[in-house]
């Protein structure tokens, strides 16, 4: 079966810091990876999503960038955080239309 | 990005009460998936609709997949504590990117 794995659970980094989140899918061959965001309390925002590997699309101009350098690696990185980065960040797989989520990484930049 | 809208934004209701929440886009869809997320987790897929018209269930949740294909609603039946969370409503038109509705918050009370 499949299984996807996000790590940290959470990090608290100082502003300007760098950033640097895995996830990795087990039990399956190209899936579609996906980048999200959300705010306490909000919704859902897609940050990235790749559909193979080298292959990013970025959805919200930001200082956040996504690297797939695996077939089932997807790495959100950062040069330097901004406060309002801070969030839960959630990774998620597809093999074509349902998404599954890993567990998140709970952000505060302080 | 785009967002679906979602109603309402939260409920309180008592247990053994039957919910309604719907979401509406101004955009067609293909496939509508509707997740639940428990706190500091990631959103859990519920129930995927694929077809206009569709009406599927799953065990006590029941969704339908609007007609014109930019609506889709989710209802609960006999709700127990356990249902409480957030509710998502996603759709999908192309291959690979999923929009998120802006979420309804369910609380249970006793």
């Amino acid at each position: 079966s499949q299984t996807i794995h996000q790590w940290p659970a959470t990090l608290v980094q100082p502003v300007g810091s760098p950033l640097s989140l895995e996830c990795t899918v087990e039990g399956t061959s190209n899936p579609n990876l996906y980048w999200y965001r959300q705010a306490a309390g909000r919704g859902l925002q897609l940050l990235f999503y790749s559909v193979g590997i080298g292959q990013i699309s970025s959805e919200v101009p930001q200082n956040l960038s996504a690297s797939r350098p695996q077939d089932r690696q997807f790495i959100l990185s950062s040069k330097k955080l901004l406060l309002s980065d801070s969030g839960f960040y959630l990774c998620a797989w597809s093999p074509n239309t349902e998404a599954f989520f890993g567990q998140g990484t709970r952000l505060t930049v302080v | 990005g785009q967002q679906l809208n979602q109603s309402p934004q939260s409920m309180f209701i008592q247990e053994g009460e039957d919910v309604s929440m719907n979401c509406t886009s101004s955009s067609i869809f293909n496939t509508w998936l509707w997740y639940k997320q428990d706190p500091g987790e990631g959103p859990v897929l519920l129930i995927a609709l694929y077809k206009a018209g569709e009406l599927t269930s799953n065990g006590r949740l029941t969704a339908q997949f609007g007609i014109t294909r930019k609506d889709s609603f989710l209802n609960i039946s006999a709700s127990i504590p356990s249902d409480v969370g957030i509710y998502f409503c996603a759709g999908q038109l192309a291959a690979s990117k999923l929009t998120f509705g802006t979420g309804t918050r369910l609380q249970v009370t006793l």
